[in-house]
């Protein structure tokens, strides 16, 4: 079992809608969590950091974690073509050391 | 600061040759991370540096891959005999800071080293 699952996608929504991107991790230690996005052939870039639980809101983009069900979710509000990107899951434990990423989930938003 | 460099930014080789890369990190940043990521995949942790330190270490980090963070800024990844299965992008990331809630635990990464080995 991978330490970070996310659904992979390819995941296509029409311009406007509300994306929800989602992922499970496995190890209760894990304190932090991140979403990247990263366009093809480019490194991640941060979009979101929220440490422990909660939800952290940053204009279009709100990121949820839940750790008692160990699941993580990122909500796009007014989905833009050019939010047409990879989106990444990505926690670590307090040690600070090793950060597991998801898989990638790729997101596509029709004109 | 232009944030994290890599060089090269692609790499094509011969099965068996030796490659190295090499990555600047953002110069306040204390640690240094490599990652390597395939084709629809996300980034696997290969290595991790604080300072100069190597502090840990993946499996997947064989025999014929090494990294030195020599003065603790710049580091390379340094591949020998090169196999077709290493193919891929390889990334560098580094974070600073103290304390998990304060942030210090985001990665910048560079935009990657991509290896074609033929």
């Amino acid at each position: 079992q991978k330490e970070v699952e996310q659904d992979p996608g390819p995941l296509s929504v029409p311009e406007g809608a509300i994306v929800s991107l989602n992922c499970t991790y496995s190890n209760s230690a894990f304190q932090y969590f991140m979403w990247y996005r990263q366009y093809s052939r480019k490194g991640p870039e941060l979009l979101m950091y929220t440490y422990s639980s909660g939800n952290k809101e940053d204009g279009r983009f709100t990121a949820q974690v839940d750790k008692s069900s160990k699941y993580i979710s990122l909500f796009i509000r007014d989905s833009q073509p050019s939010d047409s990107a990879t989106y990444l899951c990505a926690t670590g434990g307090r040690s600070a050391s090793k950060i597991i990423f998801g898989s990638g989930t790729r997101l596509s938003i029709r004109p | 600061d232009t944030g994290v460099s890599q060089d090269p930014r692609h790499k094509i080789t011969k099965r068996g040759q030796n490659v190295t890369f090499r990555c600047d990190p953002i110069s306040e940043h204390n640690r240094l991370y490599w990652y390597r990521q395939t084709l629809g995949q996300g980034p696997e942790f290969l290595t991790y540096f604080q300072n100069e330190a190597q502090l840990e270490k993946s499996r997947l980090l064989s025999d014929r891959f090494s990294a030195e963070r020599p003065k603790g800024s710049f580091s390379t990844l340094e591949i020998q005999r090169t196999e077709q299965g290493d193919s891929a992008m390889y990334l560098c990331a580094s974070s600073g800071g103290q304390g998990a809630s304060s942030g210090a635990n985001v990665l910048t990464f560079g935009a990657g080293s991509r290896l074609t080995v033929l």
